[in-house]
C-alpha cells in the first residue's frame, strides 16, 4: 500500500499561513495526492487534490514536489475554523481496480487566536 | 445536491449482537468504500464496493461485510459484536470514471457495544 507520512501536530497564529507537510516516497505514476480535513464530530471533507502540478482553490493551494514523493497543503490564512485535523492520502485515479486507501493519522492542526 | 447519508447515527449494541449500516451516497456515485475510525487506530479502510461488486477488502475479519445495491446504496454488517467494534463507521462516495476520485464522506454512524 502506498502510504504517506505527515507531523502529528501542527500549531498556528490565526491569520497566518499554515503549511502541512507530506511524503508519499512510493507514490505511482497514477495516483493522485489527495487532501482531506476533518472537524471535531464530522466526517472528512475533501480540501484539494493533484497530480503533478500545484493547485489552488477557495480553499487552500497544494505544491507538489517535482519528484512527486512529497507535497504540502497550504492554508493561506489560518483562521479558527481550520482546526482540524489534516489527512494526505493517495488515490488512485483511474476507474480500474482499486487499492486499500492508507489515511494514517494525520496532523492536528491548532489555530491559535 | 443531497450528500452522502448516513444511518442510523447513532446506536448502542452489547456483545454478541449484530448491527447494520446504511449509507446513501450522492445520486451518481457508483463507488461506496467503508471506513472505521476510531481514536487508537484512526481511520481504517474496511471496504470499497462498485457497481455491486467489492473491489478491495481492509485487514479486518470476516465478522465484517458489506454490500452494494443496484441503486448504488450500501450496507455493511457487523456480527458477534466485540467490545473492540465501537467506533465511528464512514462511508464515502464517488465517481470512478471522474479521474481523481473525490471521496464524499458521510456523518458517519457511531457505534457503542457493551
Amino acid at each position: 500500500d502506498a502510504k504517506t507520512t505527515q507531523p502529528n501536530s501542527m500549531e498556528s497564529n490565526e491569520e497566518e499561513p499554515v503549511h502541512l507537510p507530506c511524503n508519499h516516497s512510493t507514490i505511482s505514476g497514477t495516483d493522485y495526492i489527495h487532501w482531506y480535513r476533518q472537524l471535531p464530530s464530522q466526517g472528512p471533507e475533501y480540501v484539494i487534490h493533484g497530480l503533478t502540478s500545484n493547485v489552488n482553490n477557495r480553499m487552500a493551494s497544494l505544491a507538489i514536489a517535482e519528484d512527486r514523493k512529497s507535497s504540502t497543503l497550504i492554508l493561506h490564512r489560518a483562521t479558527l475554523r481550520d482546526a482540524a485535523v489534516y489527512y494526505c492520502i493517495l488515490r488512485e485515479g483511474s476507474s480500474g481496480s482499486a487499492r486499500q486507501l492508507t489515511f494514517g493519522s494525520g496532523t492536528q492542526l491548532t489555530v491559535l487566536p | 445536491k443531497a450528500g452522502v447519508t448516513q444511518t442510523p447515527r447513532y446506536l448502542i449494541k452489547t456483545r454478541g449482537q449484530q448491527v447494520t449500516l446504511s449509507c446513501s451516497p450522492i445520486s451518481g456515485h457508483r463507488s461506496v468504500s467503508w471506513y472505521q475510525q476510531t481514536p487508537g487506530q484512526g481511520l481504517q479502510f474496511l471496504f470499497e464496493y462498485f457497481s455491486e461488486t467489492q473491489r478491495n477488502k481492509g485487514n479486518f475479519p470476516g465478522r465484517f461485510s458489506g454490500r452494494q445495491f443496484s441503486n448504488s446504496r450500501s450496507e455493511m454488517n457487523v456480527s458477534t459484536l466485540e467490545l473492540g467494534d465501537s467506533a465511528l463507521y464512514l462511508c464515502a462516495s464517488s465517481v470512478p470514471s471522474s479521474g481523481a476520485n473525490v471521496l464524499t464522506f458521510g456523518a458517519g454512524s457511531r457505534l457503542t457495544v457493551l
